[in-house]
């Protein structure tokens, strides 16, 4: 098992819609998860990062952790456009390792 | 905020040379930067853990003969690309943590192409 794996996607949405993204997670990266948004050609940028169970909100983003069922998720609500980029799902262990998932690519539809 | 300077952003060279990438944390120092190689629509894959002072840890596969790092101070790791061949064509990134910030803050990436 890859210790972060995420779907490819595309995901389409329409604007004004909620955007879903998910990432599943091996024991190797338990501690610490990150969000990163991509755009095409540039490096990633840092969007949240949470190390607890339960929701960390931040403006439009929501990033949601449950270690019971190794997963988190990033919401984003009233998509926009400009949202349209890769998402990158990250997480580490102590700041040792940081690993990445595959990225899902996500399409805000005007 | 962090910040993490990569230089240059683009680079293409002939297929035998060396082509090295510099990695510089601006207001923060980083005892550990992270070297990173994204392909086209592929994930970022860590390539090699560089430590200031001591011996980079290379990722299994990753040919330490071939890309050379070195993190000599503080603030700067360079990579270096030898005896470039077209498959090392690639986007290449550097990251670093700053202890205050949160997360690891990444350079604007290396496009070198190799003709």
């Amino acid at each position: 098992q890859k210790e972060v794996e995420q779907n490819s996607g595309p995901l389409s949405v329409p604007e004004g819609a909620i955007a879903s993204l998910n990432c599943t997670y091996s024991d190797r990266v338990s501690q610490s998860f990150f969000w990163y948004r991509q755009y095409s050609g540039k490096s990633p940028e840092l969007i949240m990062s949470i190390y607890s169970n339960g929701d960390k909100e931040d403006g439009r983003f929501t990033a949601q952790l449950n270690k019971a069922s190794q997963y988190v998720s990033l919401l984003i609500r009233d998509s926009q456009p400009s949202d349209s980029a890769t998402y990158l799902c990250a997480g580490s262990y102590n700041f040792n390792k940081f690993y990445f998932g595959s990225g899902t690519k996500l399409n805000v539809k005007p | 905020g962090a910040v993490v300077s990569q230089h240059p952003s683009r680079v293409i060279c002939k297929s035998g040379t060396s082509v090295k990438i510099e990695c510089r944390s601006l207001d923060f120092q980083a005892t550990t930067m992270f070297w990173y190689r994204q392909f086209p629509k592929q994930s970022l894959m860590l390539m090699a853990t560089s430590n200031e002072g001591s011996k980079a840890t290379y990722e299994q596969g990753v040919e330490k003969d071939k890309f050379l790092i070195n993190h000599a101070s503080l603030t700067l790791s360079t990579l270096t690309v030898t005896s470039a061949h077209p498959e090392d064509s690639s986007f290449y990134i550097c990251s670093a943590r700053d202890g205050r910030a949160d997360g690891y803050t990444f350079g604007s990436g290396t496009r070198l192409t190799v003709v």
